[in-house]
C-alpha cells in the first residue's frame, strides 16, 4: 500500500454514460497525476496538478474528460459520454516537491480504477 | 525528448541475478534515469533513480556507463515475487509531466 487510494477499483458502464473516479493522494504531496493504461502498454500521461492548479493536460485528454482537485487534496476524473475506447486502467499518482523539477521526485501510484465500457 | 528501448521480455530462475538493459541513445545532459516495477492490477512502484556511474539501494543496483547512452537495472538473487513489468524512464529533472514517458516496459518472468 503506497498511501494513494482510488475508488472505485472497478467500474462497468454502458457506452454513453458518464463516470467519475476519485483519487486520494498522500496527504503531504502537492503534486497529483492521472494516467491511463491499456493492456500491454505502460501508463500514458493524462493530466497533472500542483496543489489545486491543473498545470498540464495531454493531447490524449479529449473534451469528454475533465479533472479537478479542489483545495489541493483529493482529485476526481470524469469521463462524459463514455466510449468503448475509454476502457482502460486509470491510475493516479502523487509526489512531493515544488516548482518545475518534476523528474526529480518519485511518483507514488494508487491501485487504479479499471473501467470497462460495454 | 530521450526515447528508451528495452527488451520486451526476459526469463530467469530463482536465485539468479537479473540484468535489464535500457538503451537511451539521445539522452540529454540534464536527464535522469528512473526505473519502476509494476505487478498485475497494481500501479507502478519506484525502484531506483540515477544520473551516472552506479547507484545501489536495498532492492536493486543501477549501472550507468560514462556515455550514459544506456543503463542496466540489476536485481540480485531474484525470487518468484520479482515477476513483474519493469519500466525505464529518462527525464530531465525539469521535465514537464507529459515528458515522463513509461514506454512498454520489460516483462520479467521468474521460474522456480
Amino acid at each position: 500500500d503506497t498511501g494513494v487510494s482510488q475508488n472505485p477499483r472497478h467500474k462497468i458502464t454502458k457506452r454513453g454514460q458518464n463516470v467519475t473516479f476519485r483519487c486520494d493522494p498522500i496527504s503531504e504531496h502537492n503534486r497529483l497525476y492521472w494516467y491511463r493504461q491499456t493492456l500491454g502498454q505502460g501508463p500514458e500521461f493524462l493530466t497533472y496538478f500542483q496543489n489545486e492548479a491543473q498545470l498540464e493536460k495531454s493531447r490524449l485528454l479529449s473534451d469528454r474528460f475533465s479533472a479537478e482537485r479542489p483545495k489541493g487534496s483529493f482529485s476526481t476524473l470524469e469521463i462524459q459520454r463514455t466510449e468503448q475506447g475509454d476502457s482502460a486502467m486509470y491510475l493516479c499518482a502523487s509526489s512531493p516537491g515544488q516548482g518545475t523539477n518534476l523528474g526529480r521526485y518519485e511518483q507514488y501510484f494508487g491501485p487504479g480504477t479499471r473501467l470497462t465500457v460495454t | 525528448l530521450a526515447k528508451t528501448t528495452q527488451p520486451i521480455s526476459m526469463d530467469s530462475y530463482e536465485g539468479q541475478e537479473v540484468n535489464i538493459t535500457c538503451s537511451h541513445n539521445n539522452i540529454a545532459t540534464n536527464d535522469y534515469i528512473t526505473w519502476y516495477q509494476q505487478f498485475p492490477s497494481q500501479g507502478p512502484r519506484f525502484i531506483i533513480q540515477g544520473y551516472k556511474t552506479k547507484v545501489t539501494n536495498e532492492v536493486a543496483s543501477l549501472f550507468i556507463p560514462a556515455d550514459r547512452k544506456s543503463s542496466t537495472l540489476s536485481l540480485p538473487r531474484v525470487s518468484l515475487s520479482d515477476t513483474a513489468v519493469y519500466y525505464c524512464l529518462v527525464a530531465d529533472w525539469y521535465s514537464s509531466a507529459s515528458k515522463i514517458i513509461f514506454g512498454s516496459g520489460t516483462r520479467l518472468s521468474i521460474r522456480p
